[in-house]
């Protein structure tokens, strides 16, 4: 079964512009979690999706946004980019409808978005 | 906020030794603990998930669960050069978000 795939792999973008990161769940998962990875921060939760219904979402500005379609295939974006944005972005697939604490979350490779 | 705590290390084992990756929560309703394996430059593996208090083997890992002192441990029996890498806790707080510690690097020397 193919894992979760991310596209584009690596980004690059200026102060201020925008821009939109892909990721395909595991064929048979639901919903697909999001996640910003930075040296100093660590892993932080953004937003779960599940069945095209945002269902939970962590502590960043409303710049960042996402939407899953109707094939669990989610995107997320983040508009009027800051340096701080510069990170790992993790999507994570699970099955998503067991009771909330019982979804193994399954990793993507990530995209890596410098921000200049 | 619900913390999750882990020691950065790095924690250095020779080969063949048994490598305790400790971790500690703050919500004690939480439910579910996993532990994921990260190399360097690499994504999140998923390595074991925990529910019950207890210990839960699988192959060379053993994770243990002791909710009344909200600890999880992840214990890796004759560690290799191989598993070297930074190891993330993480908690189910509640609804469907991972809560990650900052994980701990592991270093295993030949």
């Amino acid at each position: 079964k193919a894992g979760v795939t991310q596209t584009p792999r690596y980004l690059i973008k200026t102060r201020g512009q925008q821009v939109t990161l892909s990721c395909s769940p595991i064929s048979g998962h639901r919903s697909v979690s999001w996640y910003q990875q930075t040296p100093g921060q660590g892993l932080q939760f953004l937003f779960e999706y599940f069945s095209e219904t945002q269902r939970n979402k962590g502590n960043f500005p409303g710049r960042f946004s996402g939407r899953q379609f109707s094939n669990s295939r989610s995107e997320m974006n983040v508009s009027t980019l800051e340096l701080g944005d510069s990170a790992l972005y993790l999507c994570a697939s699970s099955l998503g409808t067991l009771a909330g604490a019982y979804n193994e979350q399954f990793f993507g490779p990530g995209t890596r978005l410098t921000v200049l | 906020q619900k913390e999750v705590e882990q020691n950065s290390g790095p924690l250095s084992v020779p080969e063949g030794a048994i490598a305790s990756l400790n971790c500690t929560y703050s919500d004690r309703g939480s439910q579910s603990f996993f532990w994921y394996r990260q190399y360097s430059g690499k994504s999140p593996e998923l390595i074991m998930f925990i529910y019950s208090n207890g210990d839960k083997e699988d192959g060379r890992f053993t994770a243990q669960l002791n909710k009344a002192s909200q600890y999880v441990s992840l214990l890796i029996r004759d560690s290799q050069p191989s598993d070297s890498a930074t190891y993330l806790c993480a908690v189910y707080n509640s609804g469907y978000a991972l809560n990650f510690g900052k994980g701990t690097s592991l270093l295993v020397t030949p």
